[in-house]
């Protein structure tokens, strides 16, 4: 299963709300993840089952979609916010794919 | 807590053996409900999942990969190893090693090591 993710770049500013896209190339229902990447730093999961918060996390983050197309949506973008997002298939697990990645960056 | 860390040497030659190692503590590799994967990243991008291994010793690999990956586990030295055949500089990359929660309908990667730096090159 292939996943797709746009923009590949997505200039923003602080407070805007920002929506990024993750595609699969087959139905996978719920089983989208999200991660948030720093630079020199390892991932971490934001979101699970396409809409659950990790622990922890801002609820300013917000997951949704079901089957191929998922969202996620990072409401009112703070400053620790500008990282590279990855989506992360699990329908087909124990195997994996991640999508490409999107980089929020400053505007 | 959990925590992951992986060691391993920074450079190898094309055509070399790479073994990496995670150890692991605050949770037992034991456990029938934690995995541990190895994911990849080449500089600047994306993440590419290689393998997996669970507490009943099933493995996992990514299939454009089966045939240069092994992966292994000493539980009671709670560490995963990684080795990878006929290395080439495209296998350049930060090797990460995760913990897999099998207790998600969403299996996900919910704690990771900070990763290392594998450069090949001659």
């Amino acid at each position: 299963i292939q996943m797709t993710q746009s923009p590949s770049s997505l200039p923003a500013s602080v407070g805007d709300r920002v929506t990024l896209t993750c595609r699969a190339s087959q139905s996978i229902g719920y089983y989208l993840n999200w991660y948030q990447q720093k630079p020199g730093k390892a991932p971490k999961v934001l979101i699970y089952g396409a809409s659950s918060l990790q622990s922890g996390v801002p609820s300013r983050f917000i997951g949704s979609g079901f089957g191929t197309d998922f969202t996620l949506t990072i409401n009112s973008l703070q400053p620790e916010d500008f990282a590279t997002y990855f989506c992360q298939q699990s329908f087909t697990k124990p195997t994996f794919t991640f999508g490409q990645g999107t980089k929020v960056e400053v505007k | 807590q959990a925590a992951l860390k992986e060691s391993g040497p920074v450079l190898v030659k094309p055509t070399e053996t790479l073994t990496l190692t995670c150890t692991v503590s605050g949770f037992s590799l034991s456990s029938s409900r934690m995995g541990v994967s190895w994911i990849r990243q080449p500089p600047g991008k994306a993440l590419e999942w290689l393998a997996n291994i669970f507490s009943n010793d099933e493995e996992s690999y990514n299939p454009s990969l089966t045939n240069r990956l092994t992966i292994s586990k000493d539980t009671s030295k709670s560490q995963v190893f990684l080795k990878m055949t006929n290395m080439d500089p495209v296998d350049t990359a930060t090797y990460f090693c995760a913990r897999i929660d099998l207790g998600y309908a969403s299996v996900h990667f919910d704690s990771w090591g900070q990763g290392t730096l594998v450069a090949v090159s001659s």
